[in-house]
């Protein structure tokens, strides 16, 4: 079946411009995550949605970061009046199970704030 | 101090040495271990997943976790060179959902 996909796949923004940048789960995965790489860093938790709770919003840097996640699936991670330090990589993940640790990444995409 | 610390490298060894990689962690709470391989320009690969501590073997590649040290490793046996990528290493408390990573060792395999 298929994966986690992402899109875009690359983003080339200005500074101080608004970005979304999309995410399908797997089929039937209830859980959804969103993480930011930066150029040599681990994975940074931004967010966590699961079933029709409330999602866990811990991670997120700035009132600038929002995401949200329609019917269950689609996730759609928003950056308002984007500043240079938000250029990374964007993943998203989906795990069937609560806490198994099983999340499966989708390829990212790669924002570039000028 | 980052919770999770894991040696950047770049690290680099010919083909069919054994490869060891390994993070230490300060958190006593973190029950799953997990160990992620993620190609160039691609999302992180799931390789490996351990619950508590001990060892688990598959295939070539052999994860530990030893809770007393805070200190988990993978070993991959008879490196190859499709092999050569980023490896993250990942836990995470019981009921918790956020995975927390280590910054990632670029290993290659030199033909």
């Amino acid at each position: 079946g298929a994966g986690v996909s992402q899109s875009p796949s690359n983003k080339v923004t200005e500074k101080g411009k608004d970005v979304e940048l999309r995410c399908d789960p797997i089929s039937g995965h209830t859980a959804l995550y969103w993480y930011r790489q930066s150029l040599g860093q681990g994975l940074e938790f931004l967010i966590y949605f699961q079933g029709n709770s409330a999602p866990d919003k811990s991670g997120l840097p700035s009132d600038r970061f929002s995401a949200e996640r329609t019917g269950g699936s689609v996730s759609t991670l928003t950056i308002q009046r984007t500043q240079q330090e938000d250029s990374a990589v964007y993943l998203c993940a989906s795990s069937p199970l609560i806490g198994s640790g099983t999340q499966y990444f989708g390829p990212g995409t790669r924002l570039l704030v000028l | 101090q980052k919770e999770v610390e894991q040696d950047p490298g770049p690290l680099s060894v010919p083909e069919g040495a054994i490869v060891s990689l390994n993070c230490t962690y300060s958190n006593s709470a973190f029950q799953y271990f997990m160990w992620y391989r993620q190609y160039s320009r691609k999302g992180p690969e799931l390789l490996m997943y351990t619950y508590s501590s001990g060892n688990k073997e598959d295939g070539r590649f052999t994860a530990q976790v030893d809770k007393s040290s805070k200190y988990i490793s993978l070993f991959i046996r008879d490196s190859q060179p499709s092999d050569s990528a980023t490896y993250l290493c990942a836990m995470s408390e019981p009921g918790a959902q956020k995975l927390v990573f280590g910054q990632g060792t670029r290993l290659t395999i030199n033909p």
